[in-house]
C-alpha cells in the first residue's frame, strides 16, 4: 500500500540552526513528491515539488529537498531557519496522474528566536 | 481573495444529525479533492472529482458520506447520521489538472471543522 512516513513529529530549533526533516515513501511505480507547509492559522500551501530530473529541488523561502530513490526518501532541508519558519510541515506523494495524494503525519517545527 | 473557499468554517452538531460542507475551488481548476484531517495526523484522502465526475472514493469512507460537484464548479460533502468519530477538519483542495507551472499543486481551502457532540 502507498504510504508516507515522517519520523520527526516535533522539532525545536534556535534561529540560524540548520534543518532537516525526514520523509520516506512507499510507492509502486512513478511517484511525484511534495512538501507542504501550514503556518499557524493558515491553510496548507506548497513549498516544493519533485516530478523528475535533478533530484535536488529548490522551493520557496530557501527550502530545498533531495530525492534519493534508493532510500525512498525526500528529505526537506534549510541551511538557516528563521522564527517565521515555525509551522507544520507535511510530506506528500502522488501517482503519475495525481489521482490521490498521500500525506505524512506532519512535523511541527518550533523555531526559538 | 480568489483562492479556495469553504463554508462553514466551523460546525457543531449533535450525534445523528446531518451536515453539509461546501467548497468553491479556484475557478479554472478542474480537479477538486476532499480530505479529512484529525489531530496529529496528515490529511487523509476522501474523494476527488474531475469536472463533475467523481473518479475515486476512499474505501475508508462509509456510505454515510456523499459528495457531489453538480456543474463541475463548487462541491458539497454531506455526512449523514453523524458520529463522534466524524469530528475532524474537512479540507477541500483544487488543482489545474494538466500542464503548466502549477501542475500537481494542490491549492487548499481553510477547512471546515466539524465537532460532533
Amino acid at each position: 500500500a502507498q504510504s508516507v512516513s515522517q519520523h520527526n513529529h516535533h522539532v525545536i530549533l534556535s534561529e540560524a540552526a540548520s534543518l532537516e526533516l525526514g520523509c520516506n515513501y512507499s510507492y509502486g511505480g512513478t511517484v511525484n513528491l511534495f512538501w507542504y507547509v501550514q503556518y499557524p492559522g493558515q491553510h496548507l500551501q506548497l513549498l516544493l515539488k519533485y516530478f523528475s530530473g535533478d533530484p535536488l529541488v529548490k522551493g520557496i523561502k530557501g527550502f530545498e529537498a533531495e530525492f534519493i530513490k534508493s532510500k525512498f526518501s525526500f528529505n526537506l532541508r534549510k541551511p538557516s531557519v528563521q522564527w517565521s519558519d515555525t509551522a507544520e510541515y507535511f510530506c506528500a506523494a502522488a501517482a503519475y496522474n495525481f489521482n490521490k495524494f498521500y500525506f505524512g503525519s506532519g512535523t511541527k517545527l518550533n523555531v526559538k528566536p | 481573495d480568489t483562492g479556495v473557499s469553504q463554508d462553514p468554517r466551523h460546525k457543531i452538531t449533535k450525534r445523528g444529525q446531518n451536515v453539509t460542507f461546501r467548497c468553491d475551488p479556484i475557478s479554472e481548476h478542474n480537479r477538486l479533492y476532499w480530505y479529512r484531517q484529525t489531530l496529529g495526523q496528515g490529511p487523509e484522502f476522501l474523494t476527488y472529482f474531475q469536472n463533475e465526475a467523481q473518479l475515486e472514493k476512499s474505501r475508508l469512507l462509509s456510505d454515510r458520506f456523499s459528495a457531489e460537484r453538480p456543474k463541475g464548479s463548487f462541491s458539497t460533502l454531506e455526512i449523514q447520521r453523524t458520529e463522534q468519530g466524524d469530528s475532524a477538519m474537512y479540507l477541500c483542495a483544487s488543482t489545474p489538472f494538466g500542464g503548466g507551472e502549477h501542475r500537481g499543486e494542490l491549492f487548499f481551502g481553510e477547512g471546515s471543522r466539524l465537532t460532533v457532540l
